[in-house]
Formats: C-alpha cells, sequence, structure tokens
C-alpha cells in the first residue's frame, strides 16, 4: 500500500520563527490532507491540498503531485502553534479512506 | 452547525465489557470512517462506509464491528473489550469522490473518543 512518510519527526522553535514541514508519498494521490493535532488531541484541518499551493493566514502549504510531496510552512510561530501536525494522503482502493504519516512533534517556546 | 460529533468523549471499560461508541455527522455526507490513534502514532482505518447500509473493513478491523442504519450514524462496537483496544478513537466523514475533480473530498473529523480498557 501506499507510504507516507513525515519530516522532521520532531522539531522545536522559538516564537517567530519559520519553518518547514516535508510529506513524501509513494504514489500518486487523489487527495492529501494536512492536519494540527492540538494539546487537547483534537484534529484540526489545515489544508486539503492534492495540488497546488494554498495559504491561510501563516500557513501554506504546497502540494507537487508529479513529484509525490508536499510542503507545511509555518511562519512568524506562536506557542499556539504547538502539537502534532499530520499528513495523510487516499490509500488504494478509493472512497477516500486517509493513510496518514506518523506525523511532526512542534514544540514552539517563548 | 456541528460537524461531526462523538458520543462519549471518555470511557473506561473492563476486560470482557462491551461498548458502542457514536458517531452522527449533519453535513450530508455519504462517506464515514473510524480510526483508532495510538500513542506517538497517526491515525489507522478501522471500518468505514459508503453509504447507508453499507460497510467495509479497514487496516485495523479485528476486534471491531460497525453498523450505518441511517446516513447520519455511524456506530463503532466492542463486543469482548481487550487492554489492546485502549487507545483514542475518532470518527470522519466526507464527500462520495464520484466526479471528484469537480468535487472536494476533505474529510472532516470529530473531536475523538479516549478509551481505556483495564
Amino acid at each position: 500500500g501506499i507510504q507516507v512518510e513525515q519530516s522532521p519527526p520532531d522539531l522545536i522553535l522559538q516564537e517567530g520563527a519559520n519553518s518547514t514541514l516535508r510529506c513524501n508519498f509513494s504514489d500518486s494521490v487523489n487527495n492529501l490532507q494536512w492536519f494540527h493535532q492540538n494539546p487537547w488531541g483534537q484534529l484540526i484541518n489545515l489544508f486539503y491540498i492534492p495540488s497546488g499551493t494554498k495559504q491561510n493566514g501563516r500557513l501554506s502549504a504546497t502540494t507537487v503531485a508529479t513529484e509525490r510531496y508536499s510542503l507545511l510552512y509555518i511562519s512568524s510561530s506562536q506557542t499556539t502553534d504547538s502539537g502534532v501536525y499530520f499528513c495523510a494522503v487516499e490509500g488504494a482502493g478509493g472512497y477516500n479512506k486517509l493513510i496518514f504519516g506518523a506525523g511532526t512533534r512542534l514544540a514552539v517556546h517563548p | 452547525n456541528a460537524g461531526v460529533t462523538q458520543t462519549p468523549k471518555f470511557r473506561v471499560l473492563k476486560t470482557g465489557q462491551s461498548m458502542t461508541l457514536l458517531c452522527a455527522q449533519d453535513m450530508n455526507h455519504e462517506y464515514m470512517y473510524w480510526y483508532r490513534q495510538d500513542p506517538g502514532m497517526g491515525l489507522r482505518l478501522i471500518h468505514y462506509s459508503v453509504g447507508e447500509g453499507t460497510t467495509a473493513k479497514g487496516e485495523v478491523p479485528d476486534g471491531y464491528n460497525v453498523s450505518r442504519l441511517k446516513k447520519q450514524n455511524f456506530l463503532l462496537g466492542l463486543e469482548s473489550a481487550a487492554p489492546s483496544q485502549t487507545s483514542v478513537y475518532f470518527c470522519a466523514s466526507s464527500f462520495p469522490d464520484t466526479g471528484r475533480q469537480f468535487m472536494n473530498t476533505e474529510a472532516f473529523f470529530g473531536q475523538g473518543t479516549r478509551l481505556t480498557v483495564v
């Protein structure tokens, strides 16, 4: 089945710093989403981005489907950005069944 | 518009007990899913449904059963709970993928149910 690899696994930032999170996937995909899991465990939709570039405030994402990767950019990080960031792609067999990466754990310190 | 709502939020079970987790969505989505998340890991698909009255197995279906009697509800059952089923359970829903080039198939998740089996 499709493999999803996220890097780095852990990231520590000072407030105000910028960062780039990467998601590599092993096959072509029809759906790719980025999620933020906050310290309370809630999964928050960040981007639905099977291809192209999107921006939402300090966050932006780019998916290059032909090269099988996606990037999540966080600019001017804040302590509220802390948590785990997951990339998920649609697996084999359709029906939008998502296969999740292991996540990038981000800690932003004041 | 509540989105995806899971009931209960927390539960402690003894080994061998049974329980049902309820997921309700008010977005008229066709597809619904149950995932589990174990510490330090991403989510893994347990079962899913592509419409009312249909269910199918995901990556880790053993020990679970599901039902989709109404379009808006998806139930996850544990007939005889085991400590290995201690986990956080997430429900999700999305649109069908028919004609997906014109349709947003973004999945939306509930707030999770933390289950401990002792």
